[in-house]
């Protein structure tokens, strides 16, 4: 599975888009991006996944680059709901398992 | 739908006793997966199946067991609990198919004292 780069944290104010980032380089043709997020100590949530399109759902839209090399996770108004560790992680490819390796997220803290 | 469901939520263990944790999950789904994800840390893959009867190793399968009698069950043996594994053990699962995302369990959290 291809690996992923991620801020350790970010920031943003109540209300604003969030905008998060996720490089992703060595991701080959039939890989998936997946978006999951960790609410304190919860188990983690599915929020969205794409392979090439960008993709929306009620929770967020995905933005995948046209070589695929990156995409951005956008929440449109963040909530003090939404303070959680995300997860941008590649799956699929010749893994037919699909396992989930999880590597350390960003911190989003969402500002009052 | 109950989705996947994890027991005990909590529970301590002395160095060296037993334990099975259990996972079990009401959507059908083919493929199920075991997680420990320790403080301040991301969640690291223990052992994963693909269907009743077939298990196989993740990234740290070392001090556990795994067995897939049935599509919905899936239990995670601790033999000989030593203190590295304290942590917080979840149970995931999926279609066989990758358009679908994991669904999670709550959790248990293990103390190995």
């Amino acid at each position: 599975d291809a690996k992923t780069t991620q801020p350790p944290s970010m920031d943003c104010a109540e209300g604003r888009a969030a905008n998060l980032p996720c490089n992703h380089s060595t991701i080959s043709g039939n890989e998936y991006v997946y978006w999951y997020r960790q609410i304190h100590s919860q188990g983690p949530q599915y929020i969205i996944h794409g392979l090439k399109n960008n993709e929306t759902n009620e929770m967020a839209s995905l933005i995948i680059t046209e070589d695929r090399k990156s995409s951005t996770l956008i929440l449109p108004h963040a909530t003090l709901r939404d303070t959680a560790v995300y997860y941008c992680i590649v799956r699929g490819g010749m893994d037919s398992s699909y396992k989930l390796i999880f590597g350390s997220g960003t911190r989003l803290l969402v500002r009052p | 739908n109950a989705g996947v469901t994890q027991t005990p939520k909590f529970r301590i263990l002395k160095i060296g006793q037993s334990m099975t944790l259990q996972c079990t999950q009401d959507m059908n789904h083919n493929y199920m997966y075991w997680y420990r994800q320790d403080p301040g840390m991301g969640l690291k893959l223990i052992y994963y199946s693909v269907g009743a009867g077939i298990t196989d190793k993740g990234e740290v399968p070392n001090g556990y067991n795994v067995s897939r009698s049935t599509t919905e069950d899936f239990p995670l043996r601790l033999e000989l609990a030593a203190p590295s594994q304290t942590s917080v053990y979840f149970c995931a699962s999926s279609y066989s198919i990758p358009d679908y995302g994991y669904t999670f369990g709550s959790g248990t959290r293990l103390t190995v004292v």
